[in-house]
């Protein structure tokens, strides 16, 4: 069965600083990744996806993601973080010959103060 | 940019009505989803749509829920007899053939009182 974890429910950064926002997952085959994230009262905006290639895939915003296959991890990393980057931010993976449903992680509050 | 919406923007019912939740997924798309999130915990899966039928559902996916598409542009949910539990965000999502990026309306928020 798949299953994607995000071990950290939230995420506290100072403006400026780099940003780690942490994700693990468990499938079989090869899997899709992505992040979205989730702003208050909106839905979900995409911002990058992992299918073949580099390990590092870049996306909107400014973020970008590390596609590790020996720890099963997707970590999203952001440089320097800004204030308007505060949001839920939600890992989930994927099988496209299966339909393409996206199984999500509980999703990791990110906080970003001036 | 094309995008997925989602009317109404917020649903109240009372328990045991009945509900629909409409969609209108980008034009060029072929695969259609609807998701839910109550409030506090994660976004669950509960149904894919492809070919005018369903591909893959979740256990939630009882037999009160089903999904039609009855014109080329919308999209819906219904819920015949509403549960207290039901009460959520609803998510619709589609997608293209070629790519495997699932884009999301900005949802219905579903109150059963």
């Amino acid at each position: 069965a798949q299953s994607v974890a995000q071990p950290e429910d939230q995420v506290n950064v100072a403006e400026g600083n780099p940003l780690t926002v942490k994700c693990t997952y468990s499938v079989s085959g090869n899997p899709y990744l992505f992040w979205y994230v989730q702003y208050p009262n909106r839905g979900l905006q995409f911002l990058l996806k992992y299918i073949t290639g580099d390990n590092l895939v870049k996306g909107s915003y400014g973020f970008e993601a590390e596609f590790n296959k020996s720890q099963t991890s997707f970590h999203l990393k952001k440089p320097s973080a800004l204030v308007s980057d505060s949001a839920l931010y939600f890992c989930a993976v994927g099988r496209m010959r299966q339909g393409g449903k996206l199984i999500f992680g509980q999703g990791t509050e990110l906080s970003v103060k001036p | 940019e094309p995008e997925v919406t989602q009317t109404p923007s917020h649903q109240v019912t009372q328990m045991g009505q009945e509900v629909i939740l409409r969609c209108v997924p980008i034009s060029n798309h072929l695969y259609f989803y609807w998701y839910r999130q109550i409030l506090g915990q994660k976004v669950e899966f509960l149904v894919s749509f492809y070919n005018n039928e369903i591909s893959e559902k979740s256990e939630i996916f009882d037999d009160q829920f089903s999904v039609e598409r009855p014109d080329g542009s919308n999209f819906t949910l219904k819920i015949r007899s509403t549960k207290l539990e039901d009460s959520a965000m609803y998510f619709c999502a589609s997608r293209e053939r070629v790519t495997d990026t699932q884009y999301f309306g900005p949802g219905t928020r579903l109150t059963v009182l």
